[in-house]
């Protein structure tokens, strides 16, 4: 079974531009989330879909984050424009639709490093 | 909300060395707990999960946790480190029938372990 996958796996942008990310879950999973991991920190949750609705997006920095999930399979995380803070490990994971409602083991892609300069 | 603490960013021990790592969490209802590895280079995967029943969890590659309740802890051990499990831990929460049911994270261990 392929696991998460996501690209870039690394990107490097200065400050004010703009950047985008992509996941693709294991086939069939319906929830799909985006957490941020910055150095020294734990992962925190961005934004989490069910099928291509938001579930929660409470912690996205809605002025300069967006993400999109338009087919229910695939998404795109979006930065524009990019701040120095905003340096961190962008993580994709996934669980299945029957586990939607009290998820227990995330599927985590490998992540997207950004640096912003 | 909840949150989770993880009582130390790094360690080092030797090989054969036994590990305590510590987590505890701020939510009093019910909760799931989980614990997740990150070796270097890989991606973040579960290492063991405590839903309900036996609070002393086995994961794999020898690893195990205790629930105790009392203490909202969720220590991860192992009596005998390897030089593979250098690796970062991350403790973990959620709390499904409270609406918290994303999971939140500590900030995670990094655990060096020399040969």
């Amino acid at each position: 079974e392929a696991g998460v996958a996501q690209s870039p796996r690394y990107k490097i942008i200065e400050k004010r531009q703009s950047v985008a990310f992509w996941c693709n879950p294991i086939s069939g999973h319906a929830t799909l989330y985006w957490y941020q991991q910055i150095l020294g920190q734990g992962p925190k949750l961005l934004i989490q879909f069910q099928n291509n609705g938001v579930v929660d997006d409470s912690q996205l920095p809605k002025d300069r984050f967006s993400a999109e999930r338009l087919k229910g399979v695939d998404s795109t995380l979006k930065i524009q424009p990019a701040k120095l803070e905003d340096s961190a490990v962008y993580l994709c994971a996934s669980i299945p639709r029957w586990a939607s409602g009290s998820p227990g083991e995330l599927f985590f892609g490998e992540g997207s490093r950004l640096t912003v300069l | 909300a909840q949150s989770v603490s993880q009582h130390n960013h790094h360690v080092i021990l030797s090989e054969a060395a036994s590990l305590e790592l510590g987590c505890n969490y701020s939510y009093g209802g019910t909760v799931n707990l989980f614990w997740y590895v990150q070796y270097p280079g890989q991606h973040l995967q579960l290492l063991l999960k405590y839903f309900s029943g036996d609070p002393l969890v086995k994961g794999i590659k020898g690893f195990e946790a205790e629930f105790i309740k009392s203490k909202f802890s969720f220590n991860l051990r192992k009596p005998s480190v390897q030089w593979s499990d250098t690796a970062e831990y991350f403790c973990a929460v959620n709390a499904p029938n409270s609406g918290y049911s994303t999971l939140t994270f500590g900030k995670g261990t990094m655990l060096l372990v020399s040969p």
